[in-house]
């Protein structure tokens, strides 16, 4: 069964440095998004992204933030300048674009460890 | 806005236990329903749908009905086993919006005992 590939599974950085992280989307969907989840809390969506642009971002999703689809098949989000509190997994998925209401496949996550 | 409720956990059960996770939501036009579960060390994964009322989501013996009347989407188990032990998290889509953007539950854990 395809599915949505994450890299890399664990990313330690400094703070006020810059983070790139990657993802794969399954090869025939047209949405995609990242969600974060801050150890202990709930999943909370960052960002959706359709036609080579942003459809639909949170409050959470600022300036520092940015997305990207370099080419086509990876879908990237950067964090310009990170600070303590961006440590949370990151989640990548992806879904159909035939329905709006298709579920969103999920990738493994990236840990992100900011020191 | 849209928000979703899970009973906190962590649940612990006995093997072949009955299960239910409860789950609330609120939102306004009608939105799709899912349950998603988390295995240790892992990702989301889907785990079953419901996308109007009245439809009852199931798998892997797993059910949960779209109650429109009581904004509710619980999910039940007749008989849990050891492996599914996890995370699981209620989620609500909007289809309305090309993003369909899912708004998660705080997830509850669940741990079963042989």
């Amino acid at each position: 069964e395809p599915e949505v590939t994450q890299t890399p599974s664990h990313q330690v950085t400094q703070m006020g440095q810059e983070v790139i992280l990657r993802c794969v989307p399954i090869s025939n969907h047209l949405y995609f998004y990242w969600y974060r989840q801050i150890l202990g809390q709930k999943v909370e969506f960052l960002v959706s992204f359709y036609n080579n642009e942003i459809s639909e971002k949170s409050e959470i999703f600022d300036d520092q933030f940015s997305v990207e689809r370099p080419d086509g098949s990876n879908f990237t989000l950067k964090i310009r300048s990170t600070k303590l509190e961006d440590s949370a997994m990151y989640f990548c998925a992806s879904s159909d674009p035939v329905y709006s209401n298709q579920p969103q496949h999920f990738g493994d996550g990236t840990r992100l460890s900011i020191l | 806005g849209d928000s979703v409720t899970q009973m906190e956990g962590p649940v612990t059960l006995s093997e072949e236990a009955f299960l239910t996770i409860n789950c609330t939501y609120t939102a306004t036009g009608y939105p799709s329903l899912f349950w998603y579960v988390q295995y240790p060390g892992e990702g989301l994964q889907l785990l079953l749908k419901a996308t109007k009322a009245d439809d009852k989501g199931s798998n892997k013996g797993f059910e949960a009905t779209y109650r429109k009347e009581t904004t509710s989407f619980h999910l039940e188990k007749g008989s849990v086993q050891v492996s599914d032990s996890a995370v699981y998290f209620c989620a609500l889509g909007r289809r309305d919006n090309a993003g369909n953007m899912l708004t998660f539950g705080g997830g509850t854990r669940l741990m079963v005992k042989p």
